[in-house]
C-alpha cells in the first residue's frame, strides 16, 4: 500500500507558464514533506521541503503547499523554464531515533516545452 | 558539496552471480541508504545504515545484503542476481540529528540481470 501516491505519471507545461505537480499522503505522522528532481542518468537532488506544521514554503520559482486535513500537497514552478524537465518526486518523512524514514511517491515526468 | 560516488554506473550480470555495489560519501555522514528506482514504483529503501556496522532491514531487502565495515562506505550485495533485480540502485546518505528528511544521493547504478 502506497504511502506517498503522486497519480500523475506525467505533465506536460508551456515555457513560461506554471506547473503543478500534486501529492498525496496516507500517513498523518509525516514530519517534513520533500520534493527531489531527478535527470535521467543522474540521482535525485533534493529540490524543496515543508515542515508539518507550516502550510507554506517558497524558494525562488518554487513553491510547496501543504493541506494537512486532506492530506495533499502541491509543487508550484513559476515560470516555467525547460531545464525544469525532469521527473519529480514526492516524499515523506517520519523522524526516528538515529535516522529518519523517508518514503517516496511514484514521480511524476514533467516536459517543459519552449 | 558533498559528494556520494557509486562505483559503477552500468552492469550487466548473469543470473546466479554474485554482485557488490559500492558507495562511498565524502561528508562525514552517518546515516546511508540504499534504494532501488522502478517505474512507476518510485524509489524503494531496501537497507540502510545509521553506524558502522549497523544495519536494518528497509521495505524490500529479500535477496540482498548490506556491509558498513567504515563510516564513509556502504556496499550492497546481491548473492544470487535474479531478473527481477534488474533495477536502477541509488545510494544516499544524510546527516543524523537533522531530522529534515534531506538525502544526498548518488548518480546511481542500473544493473541489469540476463
Amino acid at each position: 500500500d502506497q504511502q506517498v501516491k503522486q497519480n500523475s505519471p506525467s505533465l506536460s507545461v508551456q515555457e513560461g507558464r506554471i506547473s503543478i505537480l500534486n501529492c498525496d499522503y496516507t500517513n498523518s505522522m509525516f514530519d517534513y514533506f520533500l520534493w527531489y528532481k531527478k535527470y535521467p542518468a543522474e540521482g535525485p537532488t533534493f529540490l524543496i521541503s515543508i515542515s508539518s506544521i507550516k502550510d507554506k514554503n517558497e524558494d525562488g520559482r518554487f513553491t510547496v503547499f501543504l493541506n494537512k486535513s486532506a492530506k495533499h500537497l502541491s509543487l508550484h514552478i513559476v515560470p516555467s523554464q525547460p531545464g525544469d524537465s525532469a521527473v519529480y518526486f514526492c516524499a515523506a518523512s517520519r523522524m526516528k531515533t538515529s535516522y529518519d524514514k523517508v518514503i517516496f511517491g511514484p514521480g511524476t515526468s514533467l516536459s517543459v516545452i519552449p | 558539496d558533498v559528494k556520494v560516488t557509486q562505483s559503477s554506473r552500468y552492469l550487466v550480470k548473469r543470473t546466479g552471480e554474485k554482485v557488490f555495489l559500492e558507495c562511498v560519501q565524502d561528508m562525514d555522514h552517518e546515516n546511508m541508504f540504499w534504494y532501488r528506482q522502478d517505474p512507476g514504483l518510485g524509489l524503494r529503501l531496501i537497507y540502510f545504515s545509521y553506524d558502522v556496522k549497523m544495519k536494518e532491514k528497509g521495505d524490500i531487502p529479500e535477496g540482498y545484503s548490506v556491509s558498513r565495515e567504515k563510516k564513509e562506505r556502504f556496499s550492497l550485495i546481491l548473492e544470487s542476481a535474479s531478473t527481477n533485480q534488474t533495477s536502477m540502485y541509488l545510494c544516499a546518505s544524510s546527516f543524523q540529528g537533522r531530522h529534515t528528511g534531506e538525502l544526498f544521493f548518488g548518480e546511481g547504478s542500473r544493473l541489469t540481470v540476463l
